[in-house]
């Protein structure tokens, strides 16, 4: 079973729409969350962290997490064209290591 | 400025070739890690350095050889590397404090001639 898992996509939204990513882990020790966007040739750039069960929200992101279901997600507002990028879901159980879902390619078409 | 600097960012050397990857951060961080992004698979941890001490070494071949002068700066020296060895290397940066996200640099590309 893999640790992280991810949906590969792409998940195609209309502008101005929700789009919702998701991602399931299996050690059920993990503590932190973590969502990074990555535009093609480019480096992850961090969007959300959560560490609690529940959502969290900033501007148009909202993160849920629910570590029964070892469950989070990323929902994304009034969807942009410039929100199209790969997501890549981050789990971190215990130490330093980040252990990364494959990603999501996520494309808003206007 | 860039909080993660790296540098080259692309780097095409042959098999027989020694060359080393930078990074260096300016968030006044004290952990930094180097990571490989290949194609359709997920990032990679290879090692971690923590207050400038190696912390973790996920069974990297010995043909990668990391350095960490000090907090801001970690080197990946490289040396005989494979065709398959050719990918993105990310360095990244955090807080040693263990909830506390990773910030990347923008990578450098290798390829292997």
């Amino acid at each position: 079973q893999k640790e992280v898992e991810q949906n590969s996509g792409p998940l195609s939204v209309p502008e101005g729409a929700i789009a919702s990513l998701n991602c399931t882990y299996s050690d059920r020790g993990s503590q932190s969350f973590f969502w990074y966007r990555q535009y093609s040739g480019k480096s992850p750039e961090l969007i959300m962290s959560i560490y609690s069960n529940g959502d969290k929200e900033d501007g148009r992101f909202t993160a849920q997490l629910n570590k029964a279901s070892q469950y989070v997600s990323l929902l994304i507002r009034d969807s942009q064209p410039s929100d199209s990028a790969t997501y890549l879901c981050a789990v971190r159980k215990s130490g330093y290591a980040l252990n990364f879902g494959k990603g999501t390619s996520l494309l808003v078409t206007p | 400025e860039t909080g993660v600097t790296q540098t080259p960012r692309h780097l095409v050397m042959g098999m027989t070739n020694k060359k080393s990857l930078k990074c260096e951060q300016h968030l006044g961080h004290n952990a930094m890690y180097w990571y490989k992004q290949s194609a359709k698979k997920p990032l990679e941890l290879m090692f971690v350095y923590s207050l400038e001490e190696r912390v973790e070494n996920n069974s990297v071949p010995s043909r990668f050889s990391p350095e960490c002068p000090n907090s801001s700066h970690l080197f990946l020296h490289l040396h005989t590397l494979q065709p398959e060895d050719s990918a993105l290397y990310l360095c990244a940066s955090s807080q040693e404090m263990r909830n506390q996200p990773q910030h990347f640099g923008d990578g450098t590309r290798l390829s292997i001639l």
